[in-house]
């Protein structure tokens, strides 16, 4: 368990609709990251989080992606007029604060598909 | 800019073979850190080693085992005596601070094992 739980697994969506997916840390976290994957590639940095605040963003990230982390805890990724090219595995990582030794856990993604 | 190439795309042994994955990357910093993550068919992504710029020391940890060398900007990765389980997509990583963020991953290597 890598206290990460992101919801949903699957999305199935149209092109032009908005989706929004959620990431909820199970224990507490100060540092939240969301990664985007598509097939046969490796994961791709999209934005990063200290608490509430966003503290970098991808070029990747673009006008129709937004994310928040409003109290510090979950966070939520939204993609407004979806296009194809958005089919990807979303994944949120998390890391533990005042660690020696911090790493990225990572969960299980959101796979989202554009029709 | 940072770069991360893994050359071998998939890799296919027989259970008990030693078995190889290379990684090379490209950076300008001089603080760096190069990370290897496990990917099995579940999806999560499962970090499995971090390696600063300044420590070129080799690691092994029990059938895994990591050879870093600044000279050929290599961070190549062997697991000793293969099982089936170790099937997965294999990620090097890099980034410019040790909790990995903005990870620049590699495309992977897909290994597969079999009895």
């Amino acid at each position: 368990d890598t206290g990460v739980s992101q919801d949903p697994r699957h999305k199935i969506t149209k092109r032009g609709q908005n989706v929004t997916f959620r990431c909820d840390p199970i224990s507490e976290h100060n540092r939240l990251y969301w990664y985007r994957q598509t097939l046969g590639q490796g994961p791709e940095f999209l934005t990063y989080f200290q608490n509430e605040a966003q503290l970098e963003k991808s070029r990747l990230l673009s006008d129709r992606f937004s994310a928040e982390r409003p109290k510090g805890s979950f966070s939520t990724l939204e993609i407004q007029r979806t296009e194809q090219g958005d089919s990807a595995m979303y994944l949120c990582a998390l890391s533990f604060p005042s660690s020696t030794n911090e790493k990225l856990f990572f969960g299980s993604g959101t796979q989202l598909s554009v029709l | 800019a940072q770069k991360v190439t893994q050359a071998q795309t998939e890799i296919s042994v027989v259970e008990k073979e030693d078995v190889t994955l290379d990684c090379v990357y490209e950076t300008r910093d001089t603080t760096y850190y190069l990370f290897w993550y496990k990917q099995p068919p579940s999806g999560e992504l499962v970090f499995l080693i971090r390696r600063n710029s300044f420590d070129e020391q080799n690691e092994i940890s029990g059938r895994y085992s990591w050879n870093f060398q600044k000279s050929t900007s290599s961070f190549n990765f062997t697991i000793t005596a293969s099982q089936v389980v170790d099937s997965a997509v294999y990620f090097c990583a890099l980034s410019y601070n040790q909790a990995g963020t903005a990870l620049i991953f590699g495309k992977g290597t897909t290994l597969s094992v079999s009895s």
